[in-house]
């Protein structure tokens, strides 16, 4: 595998259920970044992890939780979510560094019933 | 508060007519900007970062440049393989070692053959 890889890439929920989202990345990268992607809407920040600590929380609900167990693999922990969380969840990940690039996964397309 | 505009937010070309997207942007402290393609379903595919004013970058049938206030990606001879979704981005603050970055809402290419 190379770059960064989501899985799955497609996930259709019911309001109660709990389910996680993986990212993974293989670029030897240090940041890691989940972000939400609504329809005619710009890219939204929802959560960074630095060296595997998190370093920026975006007003996200608790309903959304991530964990960074190692600055590879980052996951999205997902619990009683609204049908307005329906979107694509992108993860990206960065060396670190001013001006930076981020390099995106595929995404997960997710669906709440 | 910074931001991040892109127009057209939707531009149909036909196959071999030119044409430019332009990103205008409001931030403090200029440190980049970045441009991105993205295709249905699937995350932004990194092109191009250009650090200053007055630089520019190609790749097959794009250029883009950049001024102080805006950035123009200006699409050669287009093919339909190159219809999809074209985002702009900015970094907006650097802290905790890793970039904040703000973007556009994107211009949504389609050429037709």
């Amino acid at each position: 595998e190379t770059g960064v890889t989501q899985t799955p890439r497609h996930l259709v929920m019911g309001m109660t259920n709990k389910k996680s989202l993986k990212c993974e990345q293989h670029l030897g990268h240090n940041a890691m970044y989940w972000y939400k992607q609504s329809a005619k809407k710009p890219l939204e920040l929802m959560f960074v992890y630095n060296f595997k600590e998190q370093t920026e929380n975006n007003s996200v609900p608790s309903r959304f939780s991530p964990e960074c167990p190692n600055s590879s693999h980052l996951f999205l922990h997902l619990h009683t979510l609204q049908p307005e969380d329906s979107a694509l969840y992108l993860c990206a990940s960065s060396l670190g560094g001013r001006t930076d690039t981020q390099y995106f996964g595929p995404g997960t397309r997710l669906t709440v019933l | 508060e910074d931001q991040v505009t892109q127009s057209p937010e939707a531009l149909r070309l036909q196959e071999g007519e030119s044409s430019s997207l332009n990103c205008s942007y409001t931030v403090s402290g200029l440190r980049g900007l970045f441009w991105y393609r993205q295709d249905p379903g699937k995350g932004p595919e990194f092109l191009f970062t250009l650090y200053s004013a007055g630089e520019e970058k190609e790749k097959e049938r794009l250029k883009a440049t950049l001024t102080k206030k805006e950035s123009f990606l200006h699409i050669t001879a287009p093919k339909p393989e190159d219809s999809a979704t074209y985002l702009c981005a900015v970094p907006t603050a650097h802290s905790g070692g890793y970039q904040k970055v703000t973007f556009g809402i994107g211009t949504k290419l389609q050429v037709i053959p």
